[in-house]
Parts: structure tokens; C-alpha cells; sequence
């Protein structure tokens, strides 16, 4: 069955560190992969996707992620925190089982101080 | 502007009583998603429908239930088999029915409240 693991519930990082939230998926077929991001009491946005082609995605708001097949991973990175960055992100993997849905990760929570 | 509608952001239920809430898309999908939200679990899926008229259980439907009478709209009912249904809800909607890789459209939630 194909998923994805998010490590790590919490991460804090300082305004203007890098952020680096990681995410390892589980997928016989070649999967698509999506980064949400949820601020408090809203819904998902997406951040970006990898369906194919390029390994490296950029999204909005500065971030990006690296599909590496070798690793299972799908890293979600930014060189330099910003306040407003502090949010839940959302590894996700589309899983075909006779019609398509998405499957989410738990989630990591982001942190970031002054 | 195109997009998906939720209400209520926020609903409080009494023990034994059902309360449905209200999902509406004008994004002209076919696909549209139920997920339950719970601190530290992630998004679990409810119930989806590819077309109207036509829905599937996903991973805990116990103590739910929907329907699909329009293209635009999924409504779900939360019964009272559901034996613990304080969570925050979202509605989603897509064209995965005909282009896979595309992304889910999320409302911005109900939160139930068991009081």
C-alpha cells in the first residue's frame, strides 16, 4: 500500500534558519507527491507536487522539495524562516485503488522564533 | 472566485443527536472528499464520491454518513453511532476522476464540538 512518514512532529527553527521538514514514502508505482499547509483553524493550501520530470519542485512561498527516488524521499525545504511560516505541513502521496484519493502523512508541525 | 465552501467553521452537538454539515464546490469536479482531523493523526478519510449518486466508505466511516444528490454539493451527517466525533472536519474536491496528479481542493473546515 503505498504511504508517506513524516519524521518528526515539531520542528522549531530561528527566523531566517533553514527549514528542512522530511517526509519517506512507501510506493510500488511511481508516485505523485503533494506538501500541503494548514494554518490554525483552516483548511490545506498546496504548497507543490512532484507528478514527473524535474526532481526538483518549487512551490509558493519560497519552498521547495527534492524527489529522490533512491531515498523514498520527498524533503520539503526553505533557506531562511520567516514568522509567518509557522504552520502544520502535510506530506501526501496519490494512491490509485480504483479511483484516486490522497493519502496524508501526521503531519509536522513548524516552529519558528524571533 | 472559485472554491469550496464549509459550514458551519464551528458546531456544538449535544450526545445522541445528529448534525450534518454542509460542503459546496463551484469548481465544476466530479471528485469530492470527506477527511476527519484529529491532533497528531494526520487526515483520515470519511467518504468519497467520484459522481453523483455514487459514494464509498473510506478508512472510518463508522457513524457517518452521506450524500450526493448534486455535482456541487457532499453533505455529511455525523450520527450518533459515532462515539467520538469532537474533530475538525474538511471538505475536499478534485478532478482526480479524469486527470490523476491533480491536487485536492480543501474548504476551510467545520469543527464539531460534543457537548
Amino acid at each position: 500500500a503505498q504511504s508517506v512518514t513524516q519524521l518528526g512532529s515539531h520542528v522549531s527553527v530561528s527566523e531566517g534558519a533553514l527549514v528542512l521538514l522530511r517526509c519517506n514514502y512507501s510506493s510500488s508505482v511511481p508516485p505523485y507527491l503533494f506538501w500541503y499547509v494548514q494554518y490554525p483553524n483552516q483548511g490545506l493550501q498546496l504548497l507543490l507536487k512532484y507528478t514527473t520530470g524535474a526532481t526538483l519542485v518549487k512551490g509558493i512561498n519560497g519552498f521547495e522539495a527534492e524527489f529522490k527516488k533512491s531515498e523514498t524521499s520527498f524533503h520539503l525545504t526553505k533557506p531562511s524562516a520567516h514568522m509567518s511560516d509557522a504552520a502544520e505541513y502535510f506530506c501526501a502521496v496519490s494512491v490509485t485503488t480504483g479511483f484516486q484519493k490522497l493519502v496524508f502523512g501526521t503531519g509536522t508541525r513548524l516552529l519558528v522564533s524571533p | 472566485d472559485g472554491g469550496i465552501t464549509q459550514s458551519p467553521k464551528y458546531l456544538f452537538r449535544k450526545e445522541g443527536q445528529n448534525v450534518t454539515l454542509s460542503c459546496e464546490q463551484n469548481l465544476n469536479h466530479d471528485a469530492m472528499y470527506w477527511y476527519r482531523q484529529d491532533p497528531g493523526q494526520g487526515l483520515r478519510l470519511i467518504y468519497y464520491s467520484q459522481i453523483v449518486n455514487d459514494f464509498q466508505k473510506g478508512d472510518i466511516a463508522e457513524g457517518y454518513s452521506v450524500s450526493r444528490e448534486k455535482k456541487e454539493s457532499f453533505p455529511l451527517t455525523v450520527t450518533s453511532a459515532q462515539k467520538n466525533p469532537t474533530a475538525f472536519y474538511l471538505c475536499a474536491s478534485s478532478s482526480f476522476r479524469t486527470t490523476r496528479g491533480t491536487e485536492a481542493f480543501f474548504g476551510q473546515g467545520t469543527r464539531l464540538t460534543v457537548v
